[in-house]
């Protein structure tokens, strides 16, 4: 019964590169949160998707910053030309339905960019 | 501005000491989550509360939501350095028929054994 699973639990990049960061859900779950969180600081809503579907970005970056949730295979959240302020730990939830149900986290990804 | 303002922000205490912290908002939320987090961890939901005036304890925890549902608040009773972490807030919102999770800034405890 696996919980939430992310990878990497640690990536480093260099400036103007590509980072990506997959979600596995738990099993039976259909709905997945990304967050963000700086150093210190709470978690902060960035997008909430179900398969194939995005169903709220408004805490998204216009630019740079993608998410999907493909039919088959984990969620993917895409970070493109990062620069340093992208430095952060990146925490995915997962929750079977939205209307009563408790959210899962994932351990996160921890994003440095040098 | 922030929805959910937590307090203190910082916390240090010898073990078996109580302590409380703080949820706050200026608006009234239908429901509101407690979180603990670990350092290298996700969150862990250790409570929602539903409706205004609720008390629900957990083991040595003890969770309350104001009665007109804009405040909570979290009391440990002889803390234990296994309490050490973050502790956040969150309330979920609907909009359009879908849902969110607002965090607070968080509480950052540390029980000194």
């Amino acid at each position: 019964n696996a919980g939430v699973m992310q990878n990497p639990r640690h990536l480093v990049r260099r400036r103007g590169q590509e980072a990506r960061l997959r979600c596995s859900p738990m099993k039976g779950h259909s709905h997945v949160y990304w967050y963000r969180q700086l150093p210190e600081e709470g978690l902060k809503f960035m997008v909430y998707l179900q398969k194939e579907n995005i169903i709220d970005e408004s805490g998204m970056p216009k630019e740079r910053f993608s998410a999907e949730f493909p039919k088959e295979g984990p969620s993917i959240l895409r970070i493109q030309q990062v620069v340093r302020g992208d430095s952060a730990a990146y925490f995915c939830a997962s929750s079977p339905q939205d209307r009563t149900s408790e959210q899962f986290f994932g351990p996160g990804t921890r994003l440095t960019v040098l | 501005t922030q929805l959910l303002e937590q307090s203190p922000q910082f916390l240090s205490i010898q073990e078996g000491e109580n302590l409380t912290v703080y949820c706050n908002s200026s608006s009234v939320f239908s429901s509101l989550q407690w979180y603990r987090q670990e350092p290298g961890e996700g969150p862990v939901l250790l409570v929602t509360v539903v409706t205004g005036g609720e008390v629900k304890k957990l083991k040595r925890l003890t969770f309350q939501f104001g009665d007109a549902r804009k405040d909570s608040s979290l009391h440990i009773t002889a803390a234990q350095p296994g309490d050490t972490g973050l502790y956040l807030c969150a309330l979920r919102l609907s909009t359009s028929g879908t849902y969110k999770y607002i965090f607070g800034t968080g509480t950052r405890l540390k029980v000194l054994a």
